[in-house]
């Protein structure tokens, strides 16, 4: 069992751009969360799915950030016109079915806007 | 609303001392607990995890009893190693729709 894989695992990007960072969850998990980390904020819920639906974007900022699960085996995080304040480590988790269940998580994107 | 509070950014001890991590949450549901550790550039990891009152959970040498008369969740240990320097997160589930994490707890433990 591989684990959660994220891609790419480090990213720099111009402000303006966009960025899009890929999570594969472990097989067989249908809950899929995404998570954004810094020194100031801490661990900032984004928004989670359960069998590629989406449950909770309670989390996410409603301008320039989408997430999406097209299928069981992959999820995009997609930010529009990326701002320096947008840097941080954006890590994924799955867990088996729901936010009860263990998550595990994969090692991060670490996003930053120039 | 729910929520969960850690009230330490920052303990700092010496190796073989022992520890308590404090955590408390607000709930109106009868909640999952747990507490993730994560290590410099690693991911966060399932330390512990707990859905009975009064019930003790053990791992690696760490320790927390789910309190539901208080609403405590607190990690301790008997006597930290280097090693257990870590950042440690407390995160409440209410329900099977939501998780909460707390902002954290810094274990820096000194030689």
């Amino acid at each position: 069992n591989a684990g959660v894989i994220q891609t790419p695992r480090h990213k720099v990007t111009g402000k303006g751009q966009e960025a899009t960072l890929w999570c594969e969850p472990i097989s067989g998990h249908s809950a899929v969360f995404w998570y954004r980390q810094t020194i100031v904020q801490g661990l900032e819920f984004l928004t989670y799915f359960r069998n590629q639906a989406p449950i909770d974007d309670s989390g996410m900022p409603k301008e320039r950030f989408s997430a999406q699960m097209p299928n069981q085996s992959h999820s995009t995080l997609k930010i529009q016109s990326t701002q320096p304040q947008d840097s941080a480590v954006y890590l994924c988790a799955s867990s088996f079915r729901t936010d009860q269940d263990t998550q595990y998580f994969g090692p991060g994107t670490r996003l930053l806007v120039l | 609303g729910d929520s969960v509070t850690q009230t330490e950014g920052l303990v700092t001890l010496t190796k073989g001392l022992p520890v308590m991590l404090n955590c408390t949450y607000q709930t109106t549901y009868s909640p999952f607990l747990f507490w993730y550790v994560q290590h410099l550039n690693e991911a966060p990891k399932l330390l512990l995890k707990s859905s009975t009152d009064n019930k003790r959970t053990e791992h690696q040498g760490f320790y927390a009893t789910l309190h539901k008369s208080s609403s405590s969740f607190h990690l301790q240990k008997s006597s930290v190693q280097l090693s257990d320097s870590a950042l440690y997160f407390c995160a409440l589930s209410p329900n099977a729709y939501k998780v909460i994490f707390g902002k954290g707890t810094h274990l820096h433990v000194l030689p």
